[in-house]
């Protein structure tokens, strides 16, 4: 089977940096995606991580670890609409994904 | 701009009676999902699909059904809701791609009470 470990709350002030982590036990790994999701929203793509090192875009970077079963994703300069859900997940054969249990970011003013 | 679209967007029914989510994409997308989400809780896939008249189910097990009669349209059914169905559903879709990272695109959900 597979899971997914994430924090379950992060709190930042806007501003900040705030790190979510992900580490995972899984068959059949193809890489890691971030997902975002505002409360009532759809879940939006924010990045993917096939290979080791890290991504940027903009004020998001994510990162992985295939060794070590770990990545993360990097926010800078938190601004008030990133308070959201954020969401890991495996890519598993024939382009499934699995997603773990989210992360619910609050940025305060 | 949504391109990918759920309805209805909220649907409260009773206990026993049969419904159907639709779904429907413009971008031409082969591969569809339907997953299901409890409040503050992750995404479960229940089904998917890769082309017409190719569907499987997902990694929770789900008393609904799913057809794929064309490629924009993934509708899914529940012959005889009960209150354990109550959740919500979201729809999405993928290119065929040979590229891995190719994103979900995810509609808004529909947000079902069963009473």
């Amino acid at each position: 089977g597979q899971s997914l470990e994430q924090p379950s709350e992060v709190t930042a002030v806007e501003g900040a940096i705030v790190q979510i982590n992900c580490t995972y036990q899984t068959s059949g790994f193809y890489g890691l995606s971030w997902y975002q999701q505002h409360d009532g929203g759809a879940p939006t793509f924010l990045s993917y991580n096939a290979l080791d090192g890290l991504e940027e875009t903009g004020r998001f970077s994510s990162f992985l670890s295939r060794s070590d079963s770990y990545g993360y994703l990097l926010l800078q300069e938190l601004q008030m609409k990133d308070s959201a859900s954020y969401f890991c997940a495996v890519r598993l054969t024939l382009g499934r994904l699995y997603f773990g249990r989210g992360t619910q970011l609050t940025v305060w003013p | 701009e949504a391109d990918i679209y759920q309805t209805p967007r909220y649907l409260v029914i009773g206990t026993g009676k049969k419904i159907t989510l639709e779904c429907s994409q413009t971008m031409g997308h082969d591969k569809m999902y339907w997953y299901q989400q409890d409040p503050g809780m992750e995404l479960h896939l229940i089904h998917y699909s890769y082309g017409v008249n190719s569907t499987e189910k997902g990694d929770l097990s789900s008393e609904s059904t799913v057809s794929r009669i064309r490629t924009e349209h993934f509708p899914l059914t529940l012959e005889s809701a009960r209150p354990s169905h109550t959740s919500q559903y979201l729809c999405a879709s993928s290119p065929k791609s040979q590229a891995f990272n190719s994103p979900l695109h995810f509609g808004n959900g529909t947000r079902l009470t069963v009473t």
